[in-house]
């Protein structure tokens, strides 16, 4: 069946540092793909998304590139912000008379002073 | 435009009891979809309503069950608790159909089975 897998956590960084979070999936066909952000006490926030093969999902400089020869939806910031700590979920949405979201285990993501 | 809304934050039952969870969907979304999600684990779906009607489930068994209201605002019931149960329960709304691809999550309700 569908799956998502992320790089386990948790990343911890220094402000203004780079961060990649890895994510692959399984699937049939081209589902479209999503990073929602968790921060602490709160529910899930939509952060990007690519509804097909190459597309490019940015927000808040946060970005992640949909590649099919390789299965995966990587996250990248340039320069990340104590404010950007939170737990990062990948997912992707499987439809067929209705939709759902397969999400990914999430990563922390700790980013220090 | 109001966001999605979940009541209670928090709640304690005792195993065997039955809950109820509610979700007000935000402004114009006809679909609601319930998640749980334990404890540094990611969201797992347990079923969706569109338009009153429930039109999907996942692998939850037949004591998780909801509803959906005209106003399309929805309710998670959970009978015969048991401890497993114990998780956030986030619910998400989104548009029907071939729009409805984004899924805007409420801030989920806090459910501990002693």
């Amino acid at each position: 069946g569908d799956s998502v897998t992320q790089m386990e956590g948790p990343v911890t960084l220094s402000e203004e540092a780079f961060l990649t979070i890895n994510c692959t999936y399984t699937a049939t066909g081209y589902p479209s793909l999503f990073w929602y952000v968790q921060y602490p006490g709160e529910g899930l926030q939509l952060l990007l998304k690519a509804t097909k093969a190459d597309d490019k999902g940015s927000n808040k400089g946060f970005e992640a590139t949909y590649r099919k020869e390789t299965t995966s939806f990587h996250l990248e910031k340039g320069s990340v912000q104590v404010s950007d700590s939170a737990v990062y979920f990948c997912a992707l949405l499987r439809s067929g008379g209705y939709n759902k979201l397969i999400f990914g285990a999430g990563t922390r993501l700790a980013v220090h002073p | 435009e109001t966001g999605v809304t979940q009541s209670p934050t928090h709640l304690i039952k005792t195993r065997g009891q039955q809950v109820t969870l509610r979700c007000s969907s935000q402004s114009g979304h006809n679909t609601v979809s319930w998640y749980q999600q334990a404890l540094g684990q990611g969201p797992q779906f347990i079923f969706q309503y569109y338009r009153e009607e429930e039109n999907g489930r996942g692998n939850f068994p037949p004591r998780f069950s909801g509803l959906q209201f005209p106003n399309y605002s929805s309710e998670l019931n959970v009978n015969a608790l048991e401890l497993d149960d114990s998780a956030l329960y986030l619910c998400a709304s989104s548009l029907g159909g071939l729009a409805g691809d984004e899924q805007y999550f409420g801030p989920g309700t806090r459910l501990t089975v002693t």
